[in-house]
């Protein structure tokens, strides 16, 4: 079982901020929070991940609440080509939920539409 | 660089037939992945190689399905008997070591988009 909640879809504006939110209650201290996101026809791509602090690269920002049973992916500028499926993961440091070998659990993942 | 690639990119086959994809991993990259991805789901884990051999198969959804990787890059999936339950996109992923390390980011080939009639 997925062990994340995101909301099926959300809609954004070109080039507005956007923030896709994840629900993680059952996270535990050696969980690491990972987005994947799968553009059209294409395989899944890494974005961004953390463990407590606030993560920034050249793609997202990922904010982690203090009690970690949240996260929030952040785009700041949303383009017509982040238009894709995010996949909020969870990784155990040690071994993966479901996976002894570091294999992904997606779950369905947010749906991201942006208007021009 | 280049990057995983994964043929065929559409494979049609009918019921019953035997069909093998194939994936090319990043060069140098140690770990391999096999995911199954229905419309409208998550990829579904099937398969993972470190090196040559399978070091957890407990994805594989029966003994219809079958992977390889004999020299440690290309890997091949195969399916016996296909069903049209079958019918999905097969995505292969490579990472430079395997585990669940925080930072072994997997990349991701565009997929084999399996139909069986």
């Amino acid at each position: 079982d997925a062990k994340t909640t995101q909301p099926n879809s959300m809609e954004s504006n070109e080039e507005e901020p956007v923030h896709l939110p994840c629900n993680h209650s059952t996270i535990s201290g050696t969980d690491y929070i990972h987005w994947y996101r799968q553009l059209p026809s294409q395989g899944p791509e890494y974005v961004i991940h953390g463990l407590t602090s606030n993560v920034n690269n050249r793609m997202a920002s990922l904010a982690i609440a203090e009690d970690r049973k949240s996260s929030t992916l952040i785009l700041h500028r949303a383009t017509l080509r982040d238009a894709a499926v995010y996949y909020c993961i969870l990784r155990d440091s040690r071994g993966n939920y479901g996976g002894s070998q570091g294999n992904l659990i997606f779950g369905k993942g947010t749906k991201l539409s942006v208007k021009p | 660089g280049a990057g995983v690639s994964q043929t065929p990119s559409n494979k049609v086959t009918e019921k019953g037939k035997y069909v093998e994809l194939r994936c090319d991993p990043i060069s140098g990259h140690t770990a391999l992945y096999w995911y199954r991805q229905s419309l409208g789901q998550g990829p579904e884990f099937l398969i993972y190689f470190q090196g040559t051999g399978a070091a957890d198969d407990s994805g594989l959804p029966n003994d219809r399905f079958f992977a390889v990787r004999p020299e440690g890059s290309v890997s091949t999936l195969k399916i016996q008997r296909t069903e049209r339950g079958d019918s999905a996109v097969y995505l292969c992923a490579s990472s430079p070591s395997g585990g669940a390390g925080s930072y072994n980011e997997q990349f991701f080939g565009p997929g084999t988009r399996l139909t069986v009639l």
